[in-house]
């Protein structure tokens, strides 16, 4: 198996411009998880989704950020506008999902914006 | 809600030294217990986890790591550290009754692992 796949690996785009983030979960699992991982903020859930629903979006930093998964093998993860402060490396992790088994994690997306 | 704690920010430790990296969690019985490692420019990989049963685990690359119910700590330890464990770690919980089931973990803040030679 590939594992989690993330694309892009690097964004940089200007402060307004929408950005838009992609993960491919592994095959068969039914959970996904968007992150955001700061300095000064450490790894923080964005939002989860089980069956290709949101069941907790409650950190999602603003309605700028908006997530997706209109299917099981795909979910995108937006920001629009952008703003300085996005900047992050965002990871998508995914995971069969019963409490014991691990999370999956992709390589990441590092986002700058200028 | 269930927290963890990592109190060490950063740590160094000469190749061959012993290592432990500390984790204390907060929650109300014993949660599901993860330590994750992130190398620069990865994503995190599991090292080992804790469900319940043998109160020491043993993980990849030669961790382990002891769970104390009496201190609320999960530490991970490595009898002799080697240049490549240079990474960042986490300590994470899990919720073994998480309403809507699932797999929500609740990450630490990280440890920063600096080896020198």
């Amino acid at each position: 198996d590939a594992g989690v796949i993330q694309s892009p690996r690097h964004e940089v785009t200007e402060m307004g411009q929408e950005v838009t983030l992609r993960c491919k979960p592994i095959s068969g699992h039914d959970y996904l998880f968007w992150y955001r991982q700061t300095m000064m903020r450490g790894l923080e859930l964005l939002i989860y989704f089980n069956n290709n629903v949101p069941i907790d979006d409650s950190g999602m930093p603003e309605d700028r950020f908006s997530a997706k998964m209109p299917n099981a093998s795909f979910s995108t993860l937006k920001i629009q506008p952008s703003e300085p402060r996005d900047s992050a490396v965002y990871f998508c992790a995914s995971s069969p999902g019963t409490p014991k088994n691990e999370q999956f994690f992709g390589p990441g997306t590092r986002l700058t914006v200028l | 809600a269930q927290s963890v704690t990592q109190p060490d920010i950063h740590i160094t430790v000469s190749e061959g030294a012993s290592l432990e990296l500390r984790c204390n969690y907060s929650y109300g019985a014993t949660p599901y217990l993860f330590w994750y490692v992130q190398s620069p420019g990865q994503g995190l990989q599991l090292l080992l986890k804790y469900f319940s049963g043998d109160t020491l685990v043993q993980g990849i690359k030669g961790f382990e790591a002891e769970f104390k119910r009496s201190q609320s700590s999960f530490n991970l330890r490595k009898p002799s550290v080697h240049w490549s464990d240079a990474a960042e770690y986490f300590c994470a919980v899990g919720d073994p009754i998480l309403t809507g089931g699932g797999n929500k973990l609740t990450f630490g803040t990280g440890t920063q692992l600096k080896v020198e030679l």
